[in-house]
């Protein structure tokens, strides 16, 4: 079962609303990343962050943002949306006191959709 | 740029069959990981088999193996003995040692046949 939970799983929302998508792990992980995935896509990393109040964009430009505040909370923040922000979103986590490059522990996904 | 090709976007195996599903990464560097990961449908990513790129020994897992070729750069996995539940996306993926940021290839589908 998941260790890291993502809120909501599915989110249809309207042009320029703004939207937050939770992210929290129970783990304990330092190391916590949002993805973007697209239908038959690859994984593109938006953003990610090594602790609290530690947060850095990813290799895909995105014009959301994200907050560190807690260790176990990583949420993710369009201030508004637009039908181009259509995509699956996934919450990873990783245990940065572990071997180097740990892998990932991935919570289920939000579907968004932005009409 | 680091890159991760997978060129099968679809695959389909009998069950109780063994199935090889390929990837190719491009690098510079020579301190690097590389994983495969499983995305059920409608379910979260999980890892199935990680490499550190320094041993030449092949991972294995149960059912789940490597083919780690490193001159060709290439992490091709192997999966024996089909099941059902192994019906996924499956991405080949790499970070490197200094970097720790996991780059993604595009999947591919497998189809597991009753």
């Amino acid at each position: 079962e998941a260790d890291i939970y993502q809120t909501p799983r599915y989110l249809v929302i309207g042009t320029g609303k703004k939207i937050t998508l939770e992210c929290s792990q129970t783990m304990g992980h330092d190391k916590m990343y949002w993805y973007q995935q697209d239908p038959g896509m690859e994984l593109h990393l938006i953003h990610y962050s090594y602790g609290v109040n530690s947060t850095e964009k990813g290799d895909l430009s995105s014009e959301s943002t994200v907050s560190r505040i807690r260790t176990e909370h990583f949420p993710l923040t369009l201030e508004s949306a637009r039908p181009s922000h259509t995509s699956q979103y996934l919450c990873a986590s990783s245990d940065a006191g572990g071997r180097p490059n740990s892998p990932l522990h991935f919570g289920n996904g939000t579907r968004l959709t932005v009409t | 740029a680091q890159t991760v090709t997978q060129s099968q976007p679809e695959m389909s195996v009998q069950e109780a069959e063994t199935v090889t599903l390929s990837c190719t990464y491009d690098t510079s560097e020579s301190d690097y990981y590389l994983f495969w990961y499983k995305q059920p449908p409608s379910r979260q990513m999980i890892l199935v088999i990680r490499q550190e790129a320094y041993k030449q020994q092949n991972a294995t897992e149960n059912r789940f193996s490597v083919n780690f070729q490193k001159a060709a750069k290439s992490f091709s996995l192997k999966i024996s003995d089909s099941q059902l539940g192994d019906a996924a996306m499956y991405f080949c993926a790499y970070s490197l040692r200094r970097d720790d940021k996991i780059i993604f290839g595009k999947g591919t589908r497998l189809h597991i046949l009753p």
